[in-house]
């Protein structure tokens, strides 16, 4: 058990819609990170949040978002859900000691 | 950008042996960190090994340990006596010093009996 956890671990939805994805970090740990997984790919990096405040940006789509809370955990909202947004969504949380952690993961599959 | 590259998409070792997989990376940083990840089949991913790029010294975790030639850019992984546990994906993954992190496309790694 990493420490973080991810919610929910399967998500079914339609075409069109919109789904928020959540994790908690670690305990401690200020930066939170997410991370897209389509199916036997490698990961993709999305965004990183440090203590509430955007860090980084990867390949993340102008149809996501993403926000980190005052209580450090953090949201994943996926809208205008297109097929090919059906993969495994990570999110992982790091400290001082700058190793990642990751989560189990959610399975978002659109129908 | 850095990037990852993972030449092998599968390998296979005996039960036993000792393989060894390979990543490659493109960077101009000089500080960075890189990784080994394991994913077995419930997809969960988990820290193998790290290493430091200041620290010329391998890591070495139990069977695992990785050969980093940085003036090559080269990050094997090597795992001794592999058991059959050990069939997962590995991925490679470098994090610069803005914490950005990058994958290679992994490795499926199958432990024959």
């Amino acid at each position: 058990d990493s420490g973080v956890t991810q919610t929910p671990k399967h998500l079914i939805t339609a075409t069109g819609q919109r789904v928020t994805l959540r994790c908690s970090p670690r305990s401690g740990d200020l930066s939170v990170y997410w991370y897209q997984q389509s199916l036997d790919q490698g990961l993709q990096f999305l965004i990183q949040y440090y203590n509430g405040e955007e860090r980084a940006k990867g390949n993340i789509l102008e149809r996501f978002s993403a926000q980190q809370f005052p209580d450090l955990h953090s949201e994943l909202n996926l809208s205008s859900l297109e097929l090919g947004d059906s993969a495994l969504y990570f999110c992982a949380s790091s400290g001082r000691d700058n190793e990642q952690f990751f989560g189990p993961g959610t399975r978002l599959t659109v129908l | 950008a850095q990037t990852v590259t993972q030449s092998q998409p599968e390998m296979s070792v005996q039960e036993a042996e000792t393989v060894t997989l390979s990543c490659t990376y493109d960077t101009s940083e000089s500080d960075y960190y890189l990784f080994w990840y394991k994913q077995p089949p419930s997809r969960q991913m988990i820290l193998v090994i790290r290493q430091e790029a200041y620290k010329q010294q391998n890591a070495t975790e139990n069977r695992f340990s990785v050969n980093f030639q940085k003036a090559a850019k080269s990050f094997s992984l090597k795992i001794s006596d592999s058991q059959l546990g050990d069939a997962a994906m590995y991925f490679c993954a470098y994090r610069s010093a803005t914490r950005d992190m990058r994958f290679g496309a992994g490795t499926r790694l199958t432990v024959k009996p």
